[in-house]
């Protein structure tokens, strides 16, 4: 039972780079997250899902995008990196019927933008 | 806006010690949850709760909805507990958007 998986672990970019963080969840669940957290800080929702084809902005969404074709995955992509993009990135799943269940989580990205 | 504290922000203690953190938030809520992220960065979910308490080993979890405010206690601590403790909660309303997280209590517990 693998819950949550996210690629890669690590990765650092470049400035003005684009890159795609990968997000899948092999327990059937509606509801899927992405979250990032800086240091000092807590977790703040990027964007959030309710189900394949439909996506919602959350707090911090500029410079993001998300696309859900399928249920079990979500990624988060980055156009254009910027330093204030340095952080790690948590992608969360819960809930199939109601969107009010724990949330499981992904093992984290860490991102630096150089 | 919706802000959610946790006392103490750090906690060292010594193995065996009873254990009490506190998590305070300002608006009315469907569920509060507490969560473990451990030094390897992993974050894992320890309870869902919306009313009286609850208890999984060690852990003990109680919230107070009229004065909005939970702890999360460990009883009989050892280092292995040793972690970052996150209070979140989700605001009442029915939506589906994500939780409100606090910014964590690193809680380090000495042999």
């Amino acid at each position: 039972n693998a819950g949550v998986t996210q690629t890669p672990k690590f990765r650092i970019l470049k400035i003005g780079q684009s890159m795609t963080l990968q997000c899948t969840q092999d327990m059937n669940h509606n509801y899927m997250y992405w979250y990032r957290q800086d240091p000092g800080m807590g977790l703040k929702l990027i964007y959030y899902s309710v189900g394949a084809g439909i996506t919602d902005k959350g707090e911090v969404p500029n410079g993001y995008n998300v696309s859900r074709s399928t249920t079990e995955d979500f990624p988060l992509r980055l156009e254009l990196a910027a330093p204030s993009q340095t952080s790690v990135y948590f992608c969360a799943s819960g809930g199939t019927v109601y969107s009010n269940q724990p949330q499981h989580f992904g093992d984290g990205t860490r991102l630096s933008i150089l | 806006k919706n802000e959610v504290e946790q006392s103490p922000q750090n906690l060292t203690a010594q193995e065996g010690e009873f254990i009490t953190i506190n998590c305070s938030y300002s608006v009315g809520i469907s569920a509060l949850h507490w969560l473990q992220q451990h030094p390897g960065g992993g974050i894992v979910s320890l309870f869902m709760l919306s009313s009286g308490k609850k208890k999984h080993g060690r852990l003990i979890a109680t919230i107070n909805i009229q004065e909005k405010h939970s702890s999360l206690h460990i009883t009989a601590s050892h280092p292995r507990d040793s972690a970052v403790y996150i209070c979140a909660v989700k605001p009442s309303g029915g939506g589906a958007d994500g939780l409100t997280f606090g910014k964590g209590t690193h809680l380090i517990i000495q042999p």
